[in-house]
């Protein structure tokens, strides 16, 4: 079965920096969904997209996230600066549609020194 | 608001033993429900759901039933093996949006 690829899978970097994050979802699912997950908790949605389109990014820390899919197929995640907090999982998950299961990537792990 | 509690981990269990994972939730309108299992290293991936009352998800020889009247979705597995050691997720799905619980950690010794 066709995967969600992430890259990378492993970031370290210091606090006060950027650093981005990339997710190609499997083709033909237009709905796309970035979450964090912190160290032995479940994930939290920070955006949603059905296509090029944001549908929800209540949860996104909008100073310093940023997410986008511009064509509607891979997208990137964004944060500048890094803090401390922001270390944790970061799983990329797509659905053929809002109403079918997710499939998830393997995720980037991020630590922030 | 919408949420998802589950069991507090780690569950330990010897090889071929019960397991039961409980996991009862919140919700306004109809969520549908789902169990997700995450490897190490690994992300989630899509165990089993059911999307209305009193459906029965399986798989894999794990099975959870959809309990409107006591808003619980129990993972149940009668004879776990050590390759099922993982973190099991409980999520529900309402307005097209997800909510996980914070997962339960479980470990088979052989």
């Amino acid at each position: 079965e066709a995967e969600v690829a992430q890259s990378p899978r492993y970031k370290i970097t210091e606090k006060s920096q950027a650093v981005a994050f990339w997710c190609d979802p499997i083709s033909g699912h237009a709905t796309l969904y970035w979450y964090r997950q912190i160290l032995g908790q479940g994930p939290e949605l920070l955006v949603q997209f059905q296509d090029e389109s944001v549908v929800d990014d209540s949860q996104l820390p909008k100073d310093r996230f940023s997410a986008e899919r511009l064509k509607g197929v891979d997208s990137t995640l964004k944060i500048q600066p890094a803090e401390l907090g922001d270390s944790a999982m970061y799983l990329c998950a797509s659905s053929l549609d809002g109403d079918q299961p997710q499939h998830f990537g393997d995720g980037t792990r991020l630590s922030i020194l | 608001g919408n949420s998802v509690t589950q069991m507090e981990g780690p569950v330990t269990l010897s090889e071929e033993a019960f397991l039961t994972i409980n996991c009862t939730y919140t919700a306004t309108g109809y969520p549908s429900l789902f169990w997700y299992v995450q490897y190490p290293g690994e992300g989630l991936q899509l165990l089993l759901k059911a999307t209305k009352a009193d459906d029965k998800g399986s798989n894999k020889g794990f099975e959870a039933t959809y309990r409107k009247e006591t808003t619980s979705f129990h993972l149940e597995k009668g004879s776990v093996q050590v390759s099922d050691s993982a973190v099991y997720f409980c999520a529900l799905r309402v307005t097209y949006k997800y909510i996980f619980g914070t997962g339960t950690r479980l470990k088979v010794l052989a």
